[in-house]
C-alpha cells in the first residue's frame, strides 16, 4: 500500500529555530495531511494540504506539497518546547476509488521524533 | 467532555482470548476507522465505517472484525487474541472534509 515516509526520523534542535520535516509518498493523492502525536496519546490533526495547492499556512505552520516529486515538507517556524513531538504526514489509502474527495482511510509514515531542547 | 472516547485504556490479556474495544463518538461523523500503532511505526488502518451499514477492510483485517452499533459506536473485536497484535489501536472519525479526529488510543498487551 502506498505510504509516506518522514525525513529526518529524529529532530532535535534549539527552541526559537526552526523544525522542517519532510515526506515523501509513492502514488497518486486527493490531499496530504500533517498530524502531531505527543508520547502514547492520539494524533491531533495539524493542516490538510489538497493536491491543486502548493502551499499553506497555519500559525507557525507552513506546508508544502510538490506533486511532481511526490514529497511535502512541514516547517514549524520560532520552535518552542511545546512542539515536541512525533510528526506524521498521511495521505489517502484508496485515492483512486475515493477520488471525489471522500475521507477514506488513511496511510501514515513512521514520522519524525521532534525534540525541542530549552 | 472528549469527543471521541475509547475504553477500555489499557488491556492485558492471554493469547486465545477474545477481546472488545469500543469507541464512542459525540462529533455526529458518519466515518469512523480502527487503526494500530506499532512502536516507532506510524499507524495503520484495519478497517473503517461510512455509516451503519457500510464496513469496509483496511490494511491488516485479518484477526480482526468490527460492529457499528450505532452512527457513535464502532467497537473492534479480536476473536482470539495472539501476542503480535499487541500494540496501540486508535479509534479516529471523520466528516466529507477528510480531517480525522483520533481518541486517546488503547494499549493492548496479548501475553
Amino acid at each position: 500500500s502506498q505510504q509516506g515516509e518522514e525525513d529526518p526520523q529524529a529532530l532535535s534542535i534549539q527552541e526559537g529555530e526552526n523544525a522542517t520535516m519532510n515526506c515523501s509518498y509513492k502514488t497518486s493523492i486527493n490531499n496530504l495531511q500533517w498530524y502531531r502525536q505527543n508520547s502514547g496519546r492520539g494524533l491531533v490533526h495539524l493542516i490538510l494540504i489538497r493536491s491543486n495547492e502548493r502551499e499553506k499556512h497555519s500559525g507557525r505552520l507552513r506546508v508544502t506539497l510538490d506533486t511532481s516529486k511526490k514529497s511535502s515538507s512541514l516547517l514549524i517556524t520560532a520552535s518552542r518546547a511545546a512542539d515536541t513531538a512525533s510528526y506524521f504526514c498521511a495521505t489517502d489509502l484508496f485515492p483512486i476509488m475515493y477520488s471525489g474527495g471522500g475521507a477514506d482511510g488513511l496511510t501514515f509514515g513512521k514520522g519524525t521524533h521532534l525534540i525541542i531542547q530549552p | 467532555d472528549a469527543d471521541v472516547t475509547q475504553t477500555p485504556r489499557n488491556r492485558i490479556t492471554k493469547t486465545g482470548k477474545r477481546i472488545m474495544l469500543e469507541c464512542s463518538q459525540t462529533k455526529g461523523h458518519d466515518r469512523m476507522y480502527w487503526y494500530r500503532q506499532d512502536p516507532g511505526l506510524g499507524l495503520r488502518l484495519i478497517y473503517y465505517s461510512f455509516d451503519v451499514k457500510d464496513i469496509n477492510k483496511g490494511e491488516i483485517s485479518d484477526g480482526y472484525s468490527v460492529s457499528r452499533q450505532a452512527q457513535a459506536k464502532f467497537s473492534l473485536s479480536l476473536e482470539s487474541a495472539i501476542p503480535n497484535q499487541t500494540a496501540l489501536y486508535f479509534c479516529a472519525t471523520s466528516d466529507s472534509v477528510n480531517e480525522q479526529f483520533f481518541g486517546p488510543g488503547t494499549r493492548l498487551t496479548v501475553l
